[in-house]
């Protein structure tokens, strides 16, 4: 049961250029979770925001949540070629389980 | 840090083969979960685990069972591998009751032949 769904599904820039991402989800949450993955490799925690929380930030990544709307967005300012992976926003709607989007290639060109 | 590790990064099986595929978390968390991984279909969870001898389904359990006899190991097993089950797996763990972030493994790539 997909509750995620992140667009676009691809995004290809230049260094320096910031990247967004967004999420749309289905149901109330408590809280939404972004996570990055590297090629062929697991998938790490990157924020998370909680459902009375409007805006988070942590280095170079900002992200916001619209409950109203049922979407968030990961901002990935001044971007490395580093950065290239896949992102995937999930979901807490207070089991102990996630649900994850289908995730947004970014591919960062030096 | 959290550490999940899983049994094998590659393996190849025949189809009809049993195949067990191994997570270790070394940081006491209650849940575990097993993922499969799909271009296109994101992650898909198969089955969870909220304490030892303990397992719910999740979205995708046909043609998978776990076991889950010591807190720290939960196993997947396939119990007649076949070509559809060639995937990408991912074990993952987290503690109990909120924010829930989970901790992943690095994944294991199984070829079903």
């Amino acid at each position: 049961s997909q509750q995620g769904e992140e667009d676009p599904q691809a995004l290809s820039i230049q260094e320096g250029e910031n990247a967004t991402m967004n999420c749309s989800y289905k149901t109330s949450i408590n809280n939404l979770q972004w996570y990055r993955q590297n090629s062929g490799r697991g998938l790490v925690h990157l924020i998370l925001i909680r459902s009375n929380e409007r805006e988070k930030h942590s280095g170079r990544l900002r992200v916001t949540l619209d409950t109203s709307k049922k979407s968030s967005s990961l901002l990935i300012t001044a971007s490395r070629a580093a950065d290239t992976a896949s992102y995937f926003c999930a979901t807490d709607i207070n089991t102990d389980k996630l649900i994850f989007g289908t995730g947004t290639r970014l591919q960062v060109f030096p | 840090d959290v550490k999940v590790t899983q049994s094998s990064r590659y393996l190849v099986k025949r189809t009809g083969e049993k195949v067990f595929l191994e997570c270790v978390q070394d940081m006491d968390h209650e849940n575990m979960f097993w993922y499969r991984q799909d271009p296109g279909l994101g992650l898909r969870l198969i089955y969870f685990s909220y304490d030892v001898k303990m397992k719910e389904k999740g979205d995708i359990p046909e043609g998978y069972s776990v076991s889950r006899e010591k807190k720290e190991r939960f196993s997947l097993i396939l119990e007649s591998a076949s070509t559809n089950q060639t995937s990408m797996y991912l074990c993952a763990s987290s503690p109990t009751g909120v924010p829930r972030e989970q901790y992943f493994g690095p994944g294991t790539r199984l070829t079903v032949t």
